[in-house]
């Protein structure tokens, strides 16, 4: 059983580019969460989705920064005219979703730079 | 707004010893605390996590502890392996709703062979 999948791994832009980042979330789960996390620092949620469906956006900033989970396909985070401040790691976590609290698991990250 | 504090951000020990990792949240609405374990390069990996209605919960080497009232909970791993170095994280549901962890900044752990 595959965990959370993402890609790229690596993704360097430039200033002013924009960056898509995607996340694929374990079988059987439909939440999507996705989160930030900088050197030294723990992370910081930004967006919690469920499919064709944003749930709680109060991480994410107001501005370049959008996220999607279409009803077919991968959960994607959308970062237009990138700026230094966004390099960080962006991972994504999944969770079954229904009742109760369930365990969110990661994927391996995506580390943007930008250049 | 919602905050975890998580000490010590470093720790060093040798192996066989036991290590204690604390964190304290604000949220007093907070019902489930999860525990991560990163390693370099890597994602987090959940190693165990404990819901408000238990004070403690053990896993082999690993056990959590849970105080409601003073609103802390605790990582304790013994018999330390120098394969439990890694970096680790405690976190905090926001609230009782589905969705949101509050993460704390973690905690370097080596183990010394």
């Amino acid at each position: 059983n595959a965990g959370v999948m993402q890609n790229p791994r690596h993704l360097v832009r430039r200033r002013g580019q924009e960056a898509r980042l995607r996340c694929s979330p374990m079988k059987g789960h439909s939440h999507v969460y996705w989160y930030r996390q900088l050197p030294e620092e723990g992370l910081k949620f930004m967006v919690y989705l469920q499919k064709e469906n944003i749930i709680d956006e109060s991480g994410m900033p107001k501005e370049r920064f959008s996220a999607e989970f279409p009803k077919e396909g991968p959960s994607i985070l959308r970062i237009q005219q990138v700026v230094r401040g966004d390099s960080a790691a962006y991972f994504c976590a999944s969770s079954r979703g229904s009742q109760g609290y369930n365990e969110q698991f990661f994927g391996p990250g995506t580390r943007l730079t930008v250049l | 707004g919602e905050n975890v504090e998580q000490h010590p951000s470093t720790l060093s020990v040798q192996e066989g010893d036991s290590a204690v990792i604390k964190c304290t949240y604000s949220d007093s609405a907070s019902n489930y605390f999860p525990w991560y374990k990163q390693e370099l390069g890597k994602g987090p990996q959940l190693i165990i996590d404990i819901r408000s209605n238990v004070g403690e919960k053990k896993d082999q080497r690993i056990a959590v502890t849970l105080n409601k009232t003073a609103k802390h909970f605790s990582l304790h791993i013994t018999e330390t392996q120098p394969e439990d170095s890694a970096v680790y994280f405690c976190a905090a549901s926001k609230g009782r709703s589905q969705g949101n962890l509050i993460f704390g900044k973690g905690t370097k752990l080596s183990v010394k062979p």
